[in-house]
Parts: C-alpha cells; sequence; structure tokens
C-alpha cells in the first residue's frame, strides 16, 4: 500500500503524558499536512510541513504542541502534557509540492482519547 | 484570504433523491477545487476535482463544475443511495498562496431507505 500511513491507529494516553503521532507521506510526496478533527466538527488545519521546514503552522496551537518532518523518516506530530480537550482525531495528508495542485491524499488518521 | 463556504448540515435524504451541496470560494489566483468525502471512521477521500473554469469534474454518480462567475463548485448528484451517507468536504488549492489548501467545514449527508 503506497498510500499515507498514519500510526497508530488508536492512542490513548493519560492526562500530563506525551503523545506522539507518526505520518509517512505517499511515495514521492515531500509535502505532508496535518489536521484535527473535534467529534461532530470539521477539519481545523494545524501546520504544513516540507523535509526539515515548517511552511505554514498558523493552526497550532501556541503551547505544548510541535511537528517536525525530517529529512529521514515520517513526519512526527508531538503533543505534550496532554489535556481532555486534544481528544480528536488527527489526519495527515501528503502531496507532492510539485506546484501542480495535485490533490491532497490523507491517512486514516489517528484517534487520540485522553483519560 | 482563501476561503471555501459549505452549506451546512446536517442533510436528510431518501433514497434516489436529488443531491446538491453548495460551495463558493475565495481565491487571490486561480485555484484548483476538490470534492472529499469521509465514512465513519476513516480519513478523507478525494472525489472528484477540477482545475479551471468551467471544468466538470465527476465521479461514482457525482458532479460539480467549477463556476468562475459565481466562484462556486456545487456537488450535485441525481440518485443519492444509502451507501453515500458520509460527511463532504469542498476544498481549494491555490498556487499563488503555495502548496496550501483550504476545507470546508464539512456537510453530512443522511440517505434513508
Amino acid at each position: 500500500n503506497a498510500g499515507v500511513m498514519q500510526n497508530p491507529r488508536h492512542l490513548v494516553r493519560r492526562r500530563g503524558q506525551e503523545a506522539r503521532l507518526r505520518c509517512s507521506p505517499m511515495k514521492g510526496h515531500s509535502h505532508v499536512y496535518w489536521y484535527r478533527q473535534l467529534p461532530e466538527e470539521g477539519l481545523k488545519f494545524m501546520v504544513y510541513l516540507q523535509k526539515e521546514n515548517i511552511i505554514d503552522e498558523s493552526g497550532m496551537p501556541k503551547e505544548r504542541f510541535s511537528a517536525e518532518f525530517p529529512k529521514e523518516g515520517p513526519s512526527i506530530l508531538r503533543i505534550q502534557q496532554v489535556v481532555r480537550g486534544d481528544s480528536a482525531a488527527y489526519f495527515c495528508a501528503s502531496s507532492p509540492g510539485d506546484y501542480s495542485n495535485q490533490p491532497q491524499h490523507f491517512g486514516d488518521g489517528t484517534r487520540l482519547s485522553i483519560l | 484570504g482563501d476561503s471555501v463556504t459549505q452549506m451546512e448540515g446536517p442533510v436528510t435524504l431518501s433514497e434516489e433523491a436529488f443531491l446538491t451541496i453548495n460551495c463558493t470560494y475565495t481565491a487571490t489566483g486561480y485555484p484548483s477545487l476538490f470534492w472529499y468525502v469521509q465514512y465513519p471512521g476513516e480519513g478523507l477521500q478525494l472525489l472528484l476535482k477540477a482545475t479551471k473554469a468551467d471544468d466538470k469534474g465527476s465521479n461514482k454518480g457525482f458532479e460539480a463544475t467549477y463556476r468562475k462567475e459565481t466562484t462556486s463548485f456545487h456537488l450535485e448528484k441525481g440518485s443519492v443511495q444509502v451507501s453515500d451517507s458520509a460527511v463532504y468536504f469542498c476544498a481549494l488549492s491555490d498556487l499563488s498562496t503555495g502548496n496550501q489548501f483550504y476545507f470546508g467545514t464539512g456537510t453530512s449527508l443522511t440517505v434513508i431507505p
């Protein structure tokens, strides 16, 4: 399967712990996007990354949240000291990044539950 | 800035009814437009796209026409099925703003037998 791979599919954390969500883009894609979807709500943009660069993080909360897309390996969305309000589905998408207006391809998401 | 405005839901239709979900956009350049569908518990899947004015995207009986004059990209289907029950997202990509994508808030559709 050459699609966008996210893991884990489900993640349970206690308040105060750290959550690390991973995303491997489609083969040949160099741009990664992270979104958050709260229950019964739409998709909220969080951050847009290229390899080793954050292009747009205007949707990221100012504290506790960080994202990276290293030269090697998957993109990581990291949430420190999680709180109940962080419970949501987190989706990753990727695109070729060749400025051809190709659609984003989505992973199946990570469902984060905070106890 | 760029944005997408979608018809609010939820929408409930009987099987074989006609579906329209409205979508309008604001863009600084010449965007490409997309419709995505999300089934329960899954990620978003591309349903159809159009890359320039007057293009019609179509897939699985769904259609949408890129209307530059009305800045719209309404989704239509002539006869919906129960299996079409999902959340539908309108989106745009505008090269003038880099490779950023803008999504609507989503419209939930439930089709009842």
